[in-house]
């Protein structure tokens, strides 16, 4: 069974233009989160997905941000016109339910760096 | 304003011996809390967690213990071996989601170095 997939694993993209991250959860698993971590900083909550729908998403930035998770395919976290400061790097994690203290497994993480 | 703090960036300690690692939080909402081991470049392992309802939880050679009066917590890590070095994240959640572990608050970090 494999974990949680994230690609690219570095992404290089110059000011103003897109990010597209992407993330396939475990196999069974229906709930998607995406963190950010800054250097030197812990991983910050951004956004809570499950399949179609957006639970959370009060970690997100209101603008140039945003995620999915579509009935088929990966979760996808976008983020337009990047700037500087978005260079961080993105971890997905995944659980099979809410509730019951239920353990979320994390990616390896995408790695974006904004020239 | 953080909620969780980690206030001890780095840590080094003799193989063998105890590792104790602290996390404090101000959120009396949190009901369930997390430790993660974190290597470079790789993405957060979880390690071990603890209900409110509970003080201790133990799980091999990790031990979590919980203070809610002092709102605090604690890894301790024995014996510890050179493979644990690694950087040792603390995170709480509240009951919104259930006690789903999605919404996690987290400390910034503290590395361990264990030393052979």
């Amino acid at each position: 069974n494999a974990g949680v997939m994230q690609n690219p694993r570095h992404l290089v993209r110059r000011r103003g233009q897109e990010a597209r991250l992407r993330c396939s959860p475990m196999k069974g698993h229906s709930h998607v989160y995406w963190y950010r971590q800054l250097p030197e900083e812990g991983l910050k909550f951004m956004v809570y997905l499950q399949k179609e729908n957006i639970i959370d998403e009060s970690g997100m930035p209101k603008e140039r941000f945003s995620a999915e998770f579509p009935k088929e395919g990966p979760s996808i976290l976008r983020i337009q016109q990047v700037v500087r400061g978005d260079s961080a790097a993105y971890f997905c994690a995944s659980s099979p339910r809410q509730g019951g203290n239920t353990e979320a497994f994390f990616g390896q993480g995408t790695r974006l760096t904004v020239v | 304003d953080q909620q969780v703090k980690q206030n001890s960036p780095s840590l080094s300690v003799q193989e063998g011996r105890i590792s104790i690692l602290n996390c404090d939080y101000t959120n009396s909402m949190f009901d369930y809390f997390l430790w993660y081991k974190k290597y470079p470049a790789e993405g957060p392992t979880f390690l071990i967690s603890i209900s409110s309802i509970k003080d201790k939880n133990e799980d091999g050679r990790f031990t979590v213990f919980l203070n809610k009066s002092a709102k605090h917590l604690s890894l301790h890590i024995v014996p510890s071996q050179p493979g644990d070095s690694a950087v040792y994240f603390c995170a709480a959640s509240a009951s919104r989601y259930g006690g789903s572990q999605g919404n996690l608050i987290f400390g910034k970090g503290t590395k361990l170095s264990v030393k052979p």
